[in-house]
């Protein structure tokens, strides 16, 4: 079965610097890889996905992330980070198997942005 | 357009009574998902249909019945609420492949006094 790990529970950064929250993963083969984000009092939205090809991907909201298999690693990262970022975000891993799906979120990291 | 819809948003009863949230979703998905997020932001996964068919059933009591009547509703029935069922009740759509990302709805939040 798949797991992922979210290293740091609680990130603060100043606006305008740039960020980088960690998810490592664990699954025989490449997974399937999504960055979620939730913003107080809503659901989860989808911010980025890797399936295969091209191991750094662009989502939605000017946010990047960078698959890396010799590290098990699916780090998410933004160049300069807006206030409006400020919001709890969640590392999946789903099985590359087919059939049906079964998604395993990480614990979450919680983004405070300070002026 | 609201694409994955849960009602009610807000859930306070107290302790033994049955309470249900409904679900439903218009974009066309063939797989519905329950999650409870705890207090501490976990995300955990109860049940899974595709097409009214149940897939997915973790290991939850048997209090909480999920009801499917179709491909674009998915309903959660829980019997004799506890405590402990306190949390926030996500409701996600997604068409069936494993690398389709889920769309979930705003949350029911469940307070048990």
């Amino acid at each position: 079965a798949q797991s992922v790990t979210q290293p740091d529970i609680h990130i603060t950064v100043s606006e305008g610097a740039s960020l980088e929250l960690r998810c490592n993963y664990s699954y025989g083969a490449t997974p399937y890889l999504f960055w979620y984000v939730q913003s107080p009092g809503q659901g989860l939205q989808l911010l980025l996905k890797y399936f295969s090809g091209d191991t750094l991907v662009q989502g939605i909201k000017g946010f990047e992330a960078e698959f890396k298999r010799s590290q098990s690693s699916f780090n998410l990262r933004k160049p300069s980070v807006h206030w409006s970022d400020a919001a709890e975000y969640f590392c999946a891993v789903g099985p590359n198997s087919g059939g049906y799906q079964k998604v395993t979120f990480g614990i979450g990291t919680k983004l405070q942005v300070i002026p | 357009d609201t694409a994955v819809s849960q009602t009610p948003k807000y859930l306070v009863t107290q302790m033994g009574n049955d309470k249900s949230i409904k679900c439903e979703q218009n974009l066309g998905h063939d797989t519905m998902y329950w999650y409870k997020q705890d207090s501490k932001k976990f995300l955990k996964i109860m049940f899974s249909y595709n097409n009214k068919e149940l897939i997915i059933n973790e290991t939850v009591p048997n209090r909480f019945s999920p009801k499917s009547p179709d491909k674009a509703h998915l309903n959660l029935h829980i019997n004799s609420l506890e405590l402990g069922d306190s949390a926030v009740y996500f409701c996600a759509s997604s068409h069936r492949d494993s690398n389709q990302p889920q769309h979930f709805g705003d949350g029911t939040r469940l307070s048990i006094l």
